[in-house]
């Protein structure tokens, strides 16, 4: 089965600074991935998704940006962040057991809190 | 899109009683249903999920009923215990090697011993 690593787990920026959080895939090929954004309290926001290398899919219009450079690993950034980008970001990923195409089932990894000062 | 609406938001139950968390979504074309537990701090952990082909599946103390005419699907947990204690998170999507979920809102269970 596959595992998913994200890093850094906690980050502490300010205002305005640039992100830059890596999610990368284990066990598997080909698989879908999926940036989420939850914050304090809140449900799960779908951010970007992505079927392939160099496949972003946004969801939402905001001051972030996702890129797939390997076929797993899964990276989003920003160029200034803001305070309403605080929030705990967790990637997921859909593959089936075997590694193969991808299919809908989704894990997550363990995310990465960010706090933005 | 696809709209999913999740109730109740909170539920308080005492240990030994049963929970049951109800979803609806809006998409005829949804055939896939997944429930999710996250507890403090942690990440969503699937714990059940159900395809539109059968109405109802079984794992130890959980179930997941599914209602296709109605489009409704429900989570039961039986002899609920404290560590049942956490958010639990519906969701729906088209079942494709393309498709997205779309969740609901989330129900905070708490079981007190």
């Amino acid at each position: 089965s596959q595992t998913i690593h994200q890093w850094p787990a906690t980050l502490v920026q300010p205002v305005g600074s640039p992100l830059s959080l890596e999610c990368t895939v284990e066990g598997t090929s080909n698989p879908n991935l999926y940036w989420y954004r939850q914050a304090a309290g809140r449900g799960l926001q779908l951010l970007f998704y992505s079927v392939g290398i160099g496949q972003i899919s946004s969801e939402v219009p905001q001051n972030l940006s996702a890129s797939r450079p390997q076929d797993r690993q899964f990276i989003l950034s920003s160029k200034k962040l803001l305070l309403s980008d605080s929030g705990f970001y967790l990637c997921a990923c859909a593959a089936d057991t075997a590694g193969q195409l991808s299919t809908d089932t989704q894990y997550f990894g363990p995310g990465t809190r960010l706090t933005v000062l | 899109g696809e709209n999913v609406e999740q109730h109740p938001s909170t539920l308080s139950v005492q240990e030994g009683d049963s929970a049951v968390i109800k979803c609806t979504y809006s998409d005829s074309a949804s055939n896939y249903f997944p429930w999710y537990k996250q507890e403090l701090g942690k990440r969503p952990q699937l714990i059940i999920d159900i395809r539109s082909n059968v109405g109802e599946k079984k794992d130890q103390r959980i179930a997941v009923t599914l209602n296709k005419t109605a489009k409704h699907f429900s989570l039961h947990i039986t002899e609920t215990q404290p560590e049942d204690s956490a958010v639990y998170f519906c969701a729906a999507s088209q079942g494709s090697g393309y498709s997205t979920l779309t969740f609901g809102k989330g129900t905070m269970l708490l079981v007190s011993p």
